[in-house]
């Protein structure tokens, strides 16, 4: 079990706007501005498309946007395209000695 | 721009010792601020970080895996490495190395995959 909750699946058509949702505790997401997303296509490595709650890096597509209310993070894709089909998972740092969470990840379907 | 590689063997026997290198190329394993991790994913599953290392040498380690875990750095090769030790079933994953920042992950090597089988 993920010490950080995400839905197993989202779905959307193109164009339109999906949320995905990540739930921890006190102890990670909602005590620190520390979580980032990452978008991971079958036999790819991850990459890192928000840190730090709400930042995007150099060349990631401002369609991607993060926030986070409580204990509860959000990755959010609008204008949803065809290649963002993928696997989303986030993380946070944690005050618990594993330092490092994940999510369980999320499969994103392009309908 | 700045990549990373892991390599080492990709079988490894049960109850033996997993060892994987990760190169640096295109910058400095020894730039400050930056942690170099391990994160590994089972076949059909999600991430799961294993543990990281300052060029200094200071680790931090996942306590689930601590008791079978090493990772050391070697600033003269620009690498650094992952040493698993007692190794199951439970161990065959594809394993990453990245460069940290604290909590995230900006660079990733492509991966590798190891099989723990006789």
């Amino acid at each position: 079990q993920s010490a950080l909750t995400q839905p197993a699946s989202v779905s959307g058509s193109p164009g339109q706007s999906i949320t995905i949702s990540c739930t921890g505790t006190s102890s990670d997401v909602g005590g620190y501005n520390y979580v980032s997303w990452y978008q991971q296509h079958p036999g790819k490595a991850p990459k890192l498309m928000i840190y730090e709650v709400s930042n995007r890096p150099s060349g990631v597509s401002n369609r991607f946007s993060g926030s986070k209310s409580g204990n509860t993070a959000s990755l959010t894709i609008s204008g949803l395209q065809a290649e963002d089909e993928a696997d989303y998972y986030c993380s946070s740092y944690t005050s618990s000695s594993t330092w490092v969470v994940f999510g369980g990840g999320t499969k994103l379907t392009v309908l | 721009q700045l990549q990373l590689q892991e390599s080492g063997p990709g079988l490894v026997k049960p109850s033996e010792t997993l060892s994987l290198t990760c190169t640096v190329s295109g910058g400095s394993i020894s730039s400050s601020s930056y942690y170099w991790g391990w994160i590994r994913q089972p076949p059909g599953k999600g991430l799961e970080w294993i543990g990281s290392i300052y060029y200094s040498g200071s680790t931090y380690y996942n306590p689930s895996l601590k008791s079978r875990v090493t990772i050391s750095v070697d600033t003269s090769k620009n690498q650094f490495s992952l040493k698993l030790s007692s190794v199951t079933a439970a161990d065959t994953a594809v394993y990453y190395c990245a460069r940290q920042w604290i909590q995230y992950m900006d660079v990733w090597g492509q991966g590798t995959t190891v099989t723990v089988s006789s």
